[in-house]
Parts: structure tokens; C-alpha cells; sequence
């Protein structure tokens, strides 16, 4: 299986400090995404990294890949309260065909649970 | 418009019923998504629609039936459905597939009777 695993699978911090979640995967990506996911609703896309790109910034957020280790890191910088969810990293794989359609699919790591503790 | 909306949020349905799930996009969207999630458990892959056809079935049994009318329109029919099919159902969306962000929907929470 595709399937990721994220470590920890569950992590408390207070406010105000910063979060670290990690991923690791089994096969070649086309790339990496980062979702989170409040209370079992939808989950809302964070930050997607390329299989060629090593680091990306958003805001507060920071993600590494190395390909070489196939592992992801997800560093939430300055916690809020209001950061408190679900995280799952996603991987991006599959073959590519001449009729545009291909196999690609977006496969769910098992997901870190975040508490931030005013 | 950047949403994935799907109808109904909440749906009890008994094992004899018949009922369909149903997502909407706005966006120009070519592939959509069929997830299913269990409680503290990922989105598991269902289905993947790319421009109206269907290209990836994850082995899904027959009772959960795909249906793509349009390019903004994704159905799930359920028929004859089992108690351990009770989960969340996620439809998501994305410009083409794979290789970029997917739009999720808020889901039905589906309960099998």
C-alpha cells in the first residue's frame, strides 16, 4: 500500500510553541500535499510540495521533503488555539497515460491529532 | 466560487434502501473524488472520475454505484448497504488529475441501519 504513515499520532503543545508532524512514504510521488481536517468535517488543502522541491513556505507553515528517505516534515510555527485538528500528509502517485487520464490518485497517511492548549 | 458542495450533510438509510449521495463544483474541475472515512481513521480512495469517465475503482463493492452526469456533477447511488458501511463521505475535486490541489466537500455522514 501507498498508504503513509504520519508520527506522532497525536500530539499536544501549548499555545504559542511551534508543532512538528512527520510522513513517511513507500513509493515515487509526483508530489506531496498537506491536508487538515477539523472535527471529521472536509478537509481543507495546506501546502503542496513538488517531488523536485526540498522546502516550501506558507505563512506559518513549513514543509520539507527528501525524496531520498521518502519522508515529509510539517513544521506549524507560533501555535493558536484554533490550529487544533487533524493533519494528514498525502501522497501523489501513479502512471501517467496518453489519454490525459492516467492513474494518478491522492493516497491519505494515517494523520496526526493536534491539541493546542490556550 | 472555490466550493465543493454536497448534498445531504446527514442520511440514515436501512439496509433494504435505496438513496444517493450527491456533489457539485463550480470551479471547471475535470477529476473528482469518492472518499470514504471511518472515525480516527484517513480518507480512503473510492472512485476518480477524469472529464466525465471513470478511471480509478478502488475495488469497491457493487452496492455503492458511481455516476458522473456532467463535468460539475458526481453522484454515488447506494443500494442494499451494510451497517459497516456507516462513515463519512467525501467528495473532492481538482483542475485535473493528479499533480494539483483537491477541493473537498463538507461530506454526508451516512448511518446504516
Amino acid at each position: 500500500s501507498q498508504q503513509g504513515e504520519e508520527d506522532p499520532q497525536a500530539l499536544s503543545i501549548q499555545e504559542g510553541e511551534n508543532a512538528t508532524m512527520n510522513c513517511s512514504y513507500k513509493t515515487s510521488i509526483n508530489n506531496l500535499q498537506w491536508y487538515r481536517q477539523n472535527s471529521g468535517r472536509g478537509l481543507v488543502h495546506l501546502i503542496l510540495i513538488r517531488s523536485n522541491e526540498r522546502e516550501k513556505h506558507s505563512g506559518r507553515l513549513r514543509v520539507t521533503l527528501d525524496t531520498s528517505k521518502k519522508s515529509s516534515s510539517l513544521l506549524i510555527t507560533a501555535s493558536r488555539a484554533a490550529d487544533t485538528a487533524s493533519y494528514f500528509c498525502a501522497t501523489d502517485w501513479g502512471v501517467n497515460s496518453y489519454s490525459g487520464a492516467g492513474s494518478y490518485q491522492l493516497t491519505f497517511g494515517k494523520g496526526t491529532k493536534l491539541s493546542v492548549i490556550p | 466560487d472555490t466550493e465543493v458542495t454536497q448534498t445531504p450533510k446527514h442520511l440514515v438509510m436501512g439496509m433494504t434502501n435505496k438513496k444517493s449521495l450527491k456533489c457539485e463544483q463550480h470551479m471547471g474541475h475535470r477529476a473528482m473524488y469518492w472518499y470514504k472515512q471511518k472515525a480516527k481513521k484517513p480518507p480512503e480512495l473510492m472512485f476518480v472520475y477524469s472529464y466525465e469517465k471513470l478511471s480509478i475503482n478502488e475495488s469497491v463493492p457493487s452496492r455503492f454505484s458511481p455516476e458522473c452526469p456532467n463535468s460539475s456533477l458526481l453522484n454515488l447511488h447506494l443500494h442494499a448497504l451494510q451497517p459497516e458501511d456507516s462513515a463519512l463521505y467525501l467528495c473532492a475535486s481538482s483542475q485535473r488529475q493528479g499533480g494539483t490541489e483537491a477541493f473537498f466537500g463538507q461530506g454526508t455522514r451516512l448511518t446504516v441501519v
